[in-house]
């Protein structure tokens, strides 16, 4: 048990729809991350939230929305998908300053049809 | 080119050393890891090494890391059948890490 859980694990949508993927810490972290992994590609930094502020945006798509709500949530809202988002999204928590030492949730692999 | 590269694959039997290998472009990168993924789960850090230094070993791990040609590897000794997984190396910046792609461990019995 890693300490960061995310809901749901597995999300099918059409191009359409729109759904959000959640993402919980229980460490007490201040810091938390969103990244996209596909396959054979390096691991992608989407976003950084810092004690809620969001400070990173590494030139995401507007069709990816995220929520930090307190220290400990983290959403990603997302609508009108394309196929090629279709990926594993992992979320990441660690202290302000920190990020070298990250703890990764199991991710949503997400389905885009 | 990509910041971190690795080779995508990589299979031995059990019993032998696997050496996964990492090239980084960061030359001001201070640490330097590996992590580990298992299926269904997210990245477990495994080890890293600050930079100033050549080697590092825990237990069946071995990190090497060449800082001249920004070669960085992972030996693995006896290798389990558990031990199958997806690598990533990894540097650390000022504000973020760079992954590389992973490498895809398949340990045969």
């Amino acid at each position: 048990e890693t300490g960061v859980t995310q809901t749901p694990r597995h999300l099918v949508m059409g191009m359409t729809n729109k759904k959000s993927l959640k993402c919980e810490q229980h460490l007490g972290h201040n810091a938390m991350y969103w990244y996209k992994q596909s396959a054979k590609k390096p691991l992608e930094l989407m976003f950084v939230y810092n004690f809620k502020e969001q400070t990173e945006n590494n030139s995401v798509p507007s069709r990816f929305s995220p929520e930090c709500p307190n220290s400990s949530h983290l959403f990603l809202h997302l609508h009108t998908l394309q196929p090629e988002d279709s990926a594993l999204y992992l979320c990441a928590s660690s202290q302000l300053g920190q990020v070298d030492t990250q703890y990764f949730g199991p991710g949503t692999r997400l389905t885009v049809l | 080119g990509e910041d971190v590269e690795q080779s995508l694959f990589l299979s031995v039997r059990e019993g032998d050393s696997s050496v996964i290998n990492c090239t980084y472009t960061d030359s001001s990168s201070t640490y330097l890891y590996w992590y580990k993924q298992e299926p269904g789960a997210g990245l477990q850090l495994l080890t890293y090494i600050f930079s100033n230094m050549d080697m590092k070993q825990d237990q069946r791990l071995t990190v090497l890391l060449n800082k001249k040609d920004k070669h960085l590897s992972l030996r693995i000794a006896d290798t389990q059948t558990g031990d199958s997984a997806i690598y990533f190396c990894a540097e650390s910046r000022v504000n973020d890490m760079r992954f590389g792609a992973g490498t895809r461990l398949t340990v045969k019995p």
